[in-house]
């Protein structure tokens, strides 16, 4: 079993709908989360970090952590074309020079 | 302000080939992290440098070996190259205080 599963997709949505993405995780050490874009053949960039439980917002995006069920979650309102990547969440149990695990990624298509 | 740079963008090379990647990190950001990234995948990390001395590794063979610089420019070597080496190489750079990483665009290596 994978550390952290993340449902592949392909996910299709009509532009402006919500979009909801999700992670789940076995290992209780992880402490920050993190959610990065990445566009084909280009390196991941980073959409957003937290480290508590609860919400973080920015912008059109939402990032929700619930460390008692080990789950993670992604939601995008007014979603655009230009949403449509891979979106991979990362992890790491401390802070500081430690190495993230990966999810395998979402593929989002937003369709205009 | 520069972002992660990596070089080459591409790369081919054949079976027990051997491959050197480059990597200079944002400004100001002293540790570097290397992750290979199988299509389709999420990024696997591979090894960790900071104060030029390897600090953390992944599950990689020692086939896969690494070098930090004065200047904190990095590079990653893969010798006796198997086809299964064949991905997408990202370098991360991160401050040591940090947990969030900032990814390159990355090196396509193919081996035939």
């Amino acid at each position: 079993q994978k550390e952290v599963e993340q449902d592949p997709g392909p996910l299709s949505v009509p532009e402006g709908a919500i979009v909801s993405l999700n992670c789940t995780y076995s290992n209780s050490a992880f402490q920050y989360f993190m959610w990065y874009r990445q566009y084909s053949r280009k390196g991941p960039e980073l959409l957003m970090y937290t480290y508590s439980s609860g919400n973080k917002e920015d912008g059109r995006f939402t990032a929700q952590v619930d460390k008692s069920s080990k789950y993670i979650s992604l939601f995008i309102r007014d979603s655009q074309p230009s949403d449509s990547a891979t979106y991979l969440c990362a992890m790491s149990v401390r802070t500081g020079r430690r190495a993230l695990t990966f999810g395998s990624g979402t593929r989002l298509q937003v369709q205009p | 302000d520069a972002g992660v740079t990596q070089s080459p963008t591409h790369l081919i090379k054949t079976r027990g080939q051997q491959v050197t990647l480059r990597c200079s990190p944002k400004s100001g950001h002293d540790t570097v992290s290397w992750y290979q990234q199988a299509l389709g995948q999420g990024p696997q990390f591979i090894f960790q440098y900071y104060e030029e001395e390897e600090r953390q590794r992944g599950n990689f063979p020692d086939r896969f070996s690494g070098h930090q610089f004065p200047n904190y420019s990095s590079e990653l070597n893969v010798n006796a190259l198997l086809l299964g080496d064949s991905a997408l190489y990202l370098c991360a750079s991160s401050l040591p205080s940090q947990e969030t990483q900032y990814f390159g665009p990355g090196t396509r290596l193919l081996v035939l």
